[in-house]
């Protein structure tokens, strides 16, 4: 079984604090992916990696960063905390192709995400 | 601009009834459209997908319809049932024949489904 994991199910922190989300798979998956979730706005992109030290952005990265140093782990990182960012935040990966074999239709796998709290 | 439109924001259903949650998207380069189930305190975790080669495609209790000229597609789930109760996240992806994948999934809002005895 894939297995996601995230390093905290629940954060509190203080604005303008640097905060560090870390996720790691177990699947040797290429694809990384954190979303934040947010009530009556579903799941959003914020960044997403395709190999290790390749970043993308997503549709919301404006107050985020994230590295990649090595395959498995995939960080997210909140330079500044602000009150704003209160979230739900989810990590997921995927492999390069689905079952298929075709690009597009990988399966993401979610891990049991971080509820941060900025106070 | 939202790619993918989803309703209802939350439906209530008795057991053994038909829960019905309908999509619609914009972006006629989508061609591979799952849906998501997500229980409280849990990630989503994928139910069911549907390429648009196909009208309908059924696993279990659970079927998606898919109209391509309409560019929409819905989740059916028969005998609903307590258990079902969850966030249901319909999403889309394009490049799933291309080989121009993009890998990033475009996702509904969310319903937030109550199945009640």
């Amino acid at each position: 079984d894939v297995k996601v994991t995230q390093s905290s199910r629940y954060l509190v922190k203080r604005t303008g604090e640097k905060v560090f989300l870390e996720c790691v798979q177990d699947m040797d998956h290429e694809n990384m992916f954190w979303y934040r979730q947010d009530p009556g706005l579903g799941l959003r992109l914020i960044y997403f990696s395709y190999d290790v030290k390749m970043k993308e952005k997503g549709d919301i990265p404006e107050g985020y960063s994230v590295s990649r140093e090595k395959k498995e782990r995939f960080s997210l990182i909140l330079e500044s905390a602000s009150t704003n960012q209160t979230s739900m935040y989810l990590c997921a990966s995927s492999c390069l192709t689905g079952t298929s074999g075709r690009i597009g239709q990988e399966t993401q796998y979610f891990g049991p995400g971080t509820r941060l709290l900025v106070l | 601009q939202q790619q993918v439109k989803q309703s209802p924001q939350s439906l209530i259903v008795q057991k053994g009834g038909i829960s019905i949650i309908n999509c619609a998207y914009e972006n006629t380069a989508f061609d591979y459209f799952p849906w998501y189930q997500q229980f409280p305190g849990k990630g989503p975790a994928l139910l069911i997908a549907i390429r648009p080669d196909v009208s309908e495609k059924k696993e279990g209790r659970f079927t998606i319809s898919f109209n391509k000229s309409a560019k929409q597609f819905s989740l059916h789930i028969m005998d609903s049932q307590p258990g079902d109760s969850a966030t249901y996240f319909c999403a889309a992806s394009k490049g799933a024949y291309s080989g121009a994948g993009s890998y990033q999934l475009t996702f509904g809002k969310g319903t937030k489904l109550s199945v009640i005895p």
